[in-house]
C-alpha cells in the first residue's frame, strides 16, 4: 500500500527568502506525486505533478518540486517566499502501475511566511 | 471556482437527521471521490465512482452511504452520524492524472 510522510506539521519562513515542504513516499510499484495547496474554507488546488521524465518538476505559482527515487522524496520548493504563499500545502502518491484510482495524502504541513 | 461544485458549504445536523451532500462538476470526468478531512490527520478516501459505478468503498460505515446517478453528479446520504464524523467532506473529480477538488461541505455533527 502507498504512503506518504510529511514530517513538518508547520514551516514558518519570512518573505523573500526560499522554503521547502518536505514530503517522503512509499509506494510498490512507479509513483506517481503531486502537490496541493489549500487555503482556508477551499477545496484543495493542484501545484504540480511528477509522473515521468525530468525529475526538477515546474508547477503555479512559482513552486517547484524536485523527485528523488534514492531517497523516495518530493520536497516542495519555492526561491522566494511570499506571504501569499501561507496556506496548508498537501503531498499526494499514487501507485502508477497498479491502475487502481486511490490518490493517498499527507497530513498536510501549514506554511507560514511572516512578512 | 474550480468546476466541481459542492452544496452545502456548511452543514450543522444533530445525530438523529438525515441530510445528503452534493457534488457536481461539468468538466467531463469520468471519476469521482468523497474524501474527508479532518484536523491533523490525512486525507481520508472514502468512497471512488468509475463511470458511475463504485469501485471502492474504503471501508467507510454505513451511515454514509453513497450515490452516483450519473458521471456529472456524486452525493453523500448521512443518517445517524456520531460527533466525530464532524469534519470537512471533499468532493473531486479525474480525468487522467488531474484531479480537481471542491471547496467542501463543512460538516458539524452535534
Amino acid at each position: 500500500a502507498q504512503s506518504v510522510a510529511q514530517p513538518e506539521d508547520q514551516v514558518n519562513v519570512a518573505e523573500g527568502n526560499p522554503l521547502t515542504v518536505k514530503c517522503t513516499y512509499s509506494v510498490s510499484g512507479n509513483p506517481y506525486l503531486f502537490w496541493y495547496v489549500q487555503y482556508p474554507n477551499r477545496g484543495l488546488q493542484f501545484l504540480l505533478k511528477y509522473i515521468t521524465g525530468d525529475n526538477l518538476v515546474k508547477g503555479s505559482y512559482g513552486f517547484e518540486a524536485e523527485f528523488n527515487k534514492s531517497q523516495t522524496s518530493f520536497h516542495l520548493k519555492k526561491p522566494s517566499a511570499l506571504v501569499s504563499d501561507s496556506a496548508l500545502y498537501f503531498c499526494a502518491v499514487r501507485d502508477g502501475n497498479t491502475g487502481f484510482q486511490k490518490l493517498v495524502f499527507g497530513t498536510g504541513t501549514r506554511l507560514l511566511v511572516s512578512p | 471556482e474550480t468546476g466541481v461544485t459542492q452544496t452545502p458549504r456548511h452543514l450543522v445536523m444533530g445525530m438523529t437527521n438525515k441530510k445528503s451532500l452534493k457534488c457536481e462538476q461539468h468538466l467531463g470526468h469520468n471519476a469521482m471521490y468523497w474524501y474527508k478531512q479532518s484536523a491533523k490527520k490525512p486525507l481520508e478516501l472514502m468512497f471512488v465512482y468509475n463511470f458511475k459505478e463504485q469501485t471502492e468503498n474504503n471501508s467507510v460505515p454505513s451511515r454514509f452511504s453513497p450515490e452516483c446517478p450519473n458521471s456529472s453528479h456524486l452525493f453523500l446520504h448521512l443518517h445517524t452520524l456520531q460527533p466525530e464524523d464532524s469534519a470537512l467532506y471533499l468532493c473531486a473529480s479525474k480525468a487522467g492524472e488531474g484531479y480537481t477538488f471542491g471547496s467542501g461541505t463543512r460538516l458539524t455533527v452535534v
